[in-house]
């Protein structure tokens, strides 16, 4: 069965560009997650949906940072005016609900270079 | 969340057990033990997890201690292919929320021939 999809793979902007990162998770699963890992990092969790509203915007690094849902399905996390520290790879996990028992499956995340 | 310990490295042979400790000795009573994975340039990769009762899947085993304070991940017959970083978390339990995941440093997992 398909996983949890991400595009672009790679992107490479320049600073100052707005950048759009997609996910596309698990057929059915309603709870959606964005994290980014830096280099050598742990991940840093950003937000989640459970369907298409978002309870916990408190771990978006800045106003710049935004992410929507639309039908309950694909979610898209908007970076504006990049900076290099937005340098990381960004990785959208999903589950079929938000309980703790169930576990997050992850896609293989979009590497984002801001030169 | 609570705190989880890892040995930063192991070795395995191939075709040998891999048994992975974690220490969660401030685990609370609804915190959940997960075990994931991450091989280079991929996204992590759920293993197994579990409450308070030893669990089994196609992929490993997880031995948790009877206080709750420690647990095993066993990969029976390690393959070059599970040479990774290997994380143990610990998830609260069902608040009416999602919890998010907090992976630390893990441990890297080289399995030799």
């Amino acid at each position: 069965g398909a996983g949890v999809s991400q595009s672009p793979s790679n992107k490479v902007t320049e600073k100052g560009k707005d950048v759009e990162l997609r996910c596309d998770p698990i057929s059915g699963h309603t709870a959606l997650y964005w994290y980014r890992q830096s280099l050598g990092q742990g991940l840093e969790f950003l937000i989640y949906f459970q369907g298409n509203s978002a309870p916990d915007k408190s771990g978006l690094p800045s106003d710049r940072f935004s992410a929507e849902r639309t039908g309950g399905s694909v979610s898209t996390l908007t970076i504006q005016r990049t900076q290099q520290e937005d340098s990381a790879v960004y990785l959208c996990a999903s589950s079929p609900t938000v309980l703790s028992n169930q576990p997050q499956h992850f896609g293989d995340g979009t590497r984002l270079s801001i030169l | 969340d609570a705190k989880t310990t890892q040995p930063p490295s192991m070795d395995c042979a191939e075709g040998r057990a891999a048994n992975l400790p974690c220490n969660h000795s401030t685990i609370s009573g609804n915190e959940y033990v997960y075990w994931y994975r991450q091989i280079h340039s991929q996204g992590p990769q759920y293993i197994i997890h579990g409450l308070k009762n030893n669990e089994t899947n196609e992929m490993a085993s997880l031995i948790i201690t009877e206080d709750r304070k420690s647990s095993t991940l066993i990969l029976p017959h390690a393959t070059l292919r599970d040479t990774a970083v290997y994380y143990c978390i610990v998830r609260v339990g069902n608040t009416g929320t999602a919890s998010k995941l907090t992976f630390g440093t893990g441990t890297r997992l080289q399995v030799t021939l």
